[in-house]
């Protein structure tokens, strides 16, 4: 399974945009970037996925660098709701299996 | 559309009893996982299955067990209740391998006393 890494923690102004980061150096070829969030004890929460194009959706936009070994996930417009811990993953590639290995992802508060 | 639901919400065992956390979804996923949850930690694996009677372990295997004998539910058993397994427990599923999400479900918090 491919490893990540991610800061532990950010701050961010409210109604500004958060970028998170995140390596993810030993990705297979087949294996997508997915990207959840949990806010508080709830279950995590689906925001984006790519394989090596960029990607936007209502919440958020993933970059993803040419080489894949790194990625940023972008909230335009941070609110307090956004306040959160948002988890980077690969999923997928040859092991068939479906399943998310998760790290210690990246705390991020949203400040007023 | 229910999605993905357990049952219990919340549950209290003494040590040593048994029970079994229930995940049921209602999408025609093949692929289904349970996670646990310890305070200030990430998720972590304990077993998972790619379809109807076959699973295998994850990260955290031991002290549980699984079973899918049907596409729609994928029961976790505690055999012997401890208090290291006091958490909150996940149960995840997906029509794929990585192509599309994974829906999760809202958890059930155990204690173990």
């Amino acid at each position: 399974d491919a490893k990540t890494t991610q800061p532990t923690s950010m701050d961010c102004a409210e109604g500004r945009a958060a970028n998170l980061p995140c390596n993810h150096s030993t990705i297979s070829g087949n294996e997508y970037v997915y990207w959840y969030r949990q806010i508080h004890s709830q279950g995590p929460q689906y925001i984006i996925h790519g394989l090596k194009n960029n990607e936007t959706n209502e919440m958020a936009s993933l970059i993803i660098t040419e080489d894949r070994k790194s990625s940023t996930l972008i909230l335009p417009h941070a609110t307090l709701r956004d306040t959160a811990v948002y988890y980077c993953i690969p999923r997928g590639g040859s092991s068939n299996t479906g399943k998310l290995i998760f790290g210690q992802g990246t705390t991020l508060q949203v400040k007023p | 559309n229910a999605g993905v639901t357990q049952t219990p919400k919340f549950q209290v065992l003494k040590t040593g009893q048994s029970m079994t956390l229930q995940c049921a979804q209602d999408m025609n996923h093949e692929y289904m996982s349970w996670y646990r949850q310890d305070p200030g930690m990430g998720l972590r694996l304990i077993h998972y299955s790619v379809g109807a009677g076959i699973t295998d372990q994850g990260e955290v295997p031991n002290g549980y067990n699984v079973s899918r004998s049907t596409t729609e539910d994928f029961p976790l058993r505690l055999l012997s209740a401890a208090p290291s397994q006091t958490s909150v427990y996940f149960c995840a599923s997906s029509s794929d391998n990585g192509g599309t999400e994974a829906f999760f479900g809202q958890g059930t918090r155990l204690t173990v006393v």
